[in-house]
């Protein structure tokens, strides 16, 4: 069990770009979320996968974010056009086919917006 | 509304003091309660779990039990050690039993002096 992995663990960029963050769950743990943190607050969920499928979206995902999983492996989280309001902590999920196994966390991706 | 709240922070101890985080939440049905703590520069890490009234989740001399009556998951240790400071986040399924996204309260940070 490698635990959950995210990648990269920092990334800094000017406002306006584009960045795409990775995210590689458990093997075989077939859930798979996202979730945004910033300082001083509790993780705030922003999507959840089962398998391929994207089963949920929060309000905070916003049209400039995108979220896939296309072969229910890894993930991607893109953010398209940076604004400083984007700049958190980027945590990925995930959990078993047991709906009562608990969710393991990545370290997380922190995205510093210039 | 659906929410998690948590004594606000910081909190600080000196050794084998004993410690209470406390925890309340407001759900419709009894979704599972966790804690989780975040170890400087490291990601979210399941500390214990509760799935069902009175469960008693227990780690690392961490305990927290879950009461209906009073809708709450406070978090004790007898004997805290400086290894023990972190962030600690009161968090509970969105949905029955432990499926769906976590709704995080918003951390306590515990400093224990030595």
């Amino acid at each position: 069990d490698t635990g959950v992995s995210q990648d990269p663990r920092h990334k800094i960029t000017k406002r306006g770009q584009n960045v795409t963050f990775r995210c590689d769950p458990i093997s075989e743990h077939n859930r798979l979320y996202w979730y945004r943190q910033t300082l001083g607050q509790g993780p705030e969920f922003l999507t959840y996968f089962q398998n391929e499928a994207q089963l949920e979206k929060s309000r905070l995902l916003s049209d400039r974010f995108s979220a896939e999983r296309p072969k229910g492996s890894f993930s991607t989280l893109e953010i398209q056009r940076t604004e400083q309001g984007d700049s958190a902590m980027y945590l990925c999920a995930s959990s078993g086919r047991d709906s009562n196994q608990p969710q393991h966390f990545g370290d997380g991706t922190r995205l510093s917006i210039l | 509304g659906n929410s998690v709240t948590q004594m606000e922070g910081p909190v600080t101890l000196s050794e084998e003091a004993f410690l209470t985080i406390n925890c309340t939440y407001t759900a419709t049905g009894y979704p599972s309660l966790f804690w989780y703590v975040q170890y400087p520069g490291e990601g979210l890490q399941l500390l214990l779990k509760a799935t069902k009234a009175d469960d008693k989740g227990s780690n690392k001399g961490f305990e927290a039990t879950y009461r209906k009556e009073t809708t709450s998951f406070h978090l004790e240790k007898g004997s805290v050690q400086v290894s023990d400071s972190a962030v600690y986040f009161c968090a509970r399924a969105n949905y029955g039993g432990s499926q769906g996204n976590l709704i995080f309260g918003k951390g306590t940070k515990l400093s224990v002096k030595p």
